[in-house]
């Protein structure tokens, strides 16, 4: 497709299971960005990957969130033990490298923890 | 955290008025952006202005950037129902490419 994609679109689980999430971007776009929009807290950024380079993790929120991204494609992004506080929508984005570059959005995956 | 506040939260015109929304910041930027989002849906792109910009157009979108008050507006001319979305600014700190970092939006009602 010609858009950022991302899987599952709503993912329902219960506290304390793990979750994973999945993003695939636009193809020849090195940087990628994982966001989260929550009612409270607004949108906040997680994480940014740029090609090989050692991840920016400086917007995880704890140490139960972690992400990879492998063969500088695909991410993943994953939750462990959840808690309720993680119920938001998860938003992946990617763009070319470079400060003037435009972010390029999925459409989220809705995550609620019951 | 939050950087960006947009104002008002929300805004309600009729179709064909103008629609000016506008977003303070706490820190040195490098650029700022302005982004649209449907409910449902991810945010889509508007419009950048760099930080020794002073006004950027884009069809019916016109920006401006004030650096010294910390503050930029968005203006949408000739409204249309299709415009009835959220609006958030987001700005890049200073020192390199990151995350950025979003105000909390406005909500636009375009009444038909």
């Amino acid at each position: 497709g010609a858009g950022v994609s991302q899987s599952p679109s709503n993912k329902v689980t219960e506290k304390g299971k793990d979750v994973e999430l999945r993003c695939d971007p636009i193809s020849g776009h090195t940087a990628l960005y994982w966001y989260r929009q929550s009612l409270g807290q607004g949108l906040e950024f997680l994480i940014y990957f740029q090609g090989n380079s050692a991840p920016d993790k400086s917007g995880l929120p704890s140490d139960r969130f972690s992400a990879e991204r492998t063969g500088g494609s695909v991410s993943t992004l994953t939750i462990q033990r959840t808690q309720q506080e993680d119920s938001a929508v998860y938003l992946c984005a990617s763009s070319f490298p470079g400060y003037l570059q435009p972010q390029h959005f999925g459409d989220g995956t809705r995550l609620s923890i019951l | 955290s939050q950087q960006g506040e947009e104002d008002p939260q929300a805004l309600s015109i009729q179709e064909g008025e103008n629609a000016t929304m506008n977003c303070s910041y706490k820190t040195s930027i490098n650029n700022l952006q302005w982004y649209r989002q449907n409910s449902g849906r991810g945010l889509v792109h508007l419009i950048l202005i760099r930080s020794n910009e002073r006004e950027k157009h884009s069809g019916r979108l016109r920006v401006t950037l004030d650096t010294s008050k910390k503050s930029s507006s968005l203006l949408i001319t000739a409204s249309r129902a299709a415009d009835t979305a959220s609006y958030f600014c987001a700005t890049l700190p200073g020192g390199g490419a990151d995350g950025l970092t979003f105000g909390k939006g406005t909500h636009l009602i375009i009444q038909p």
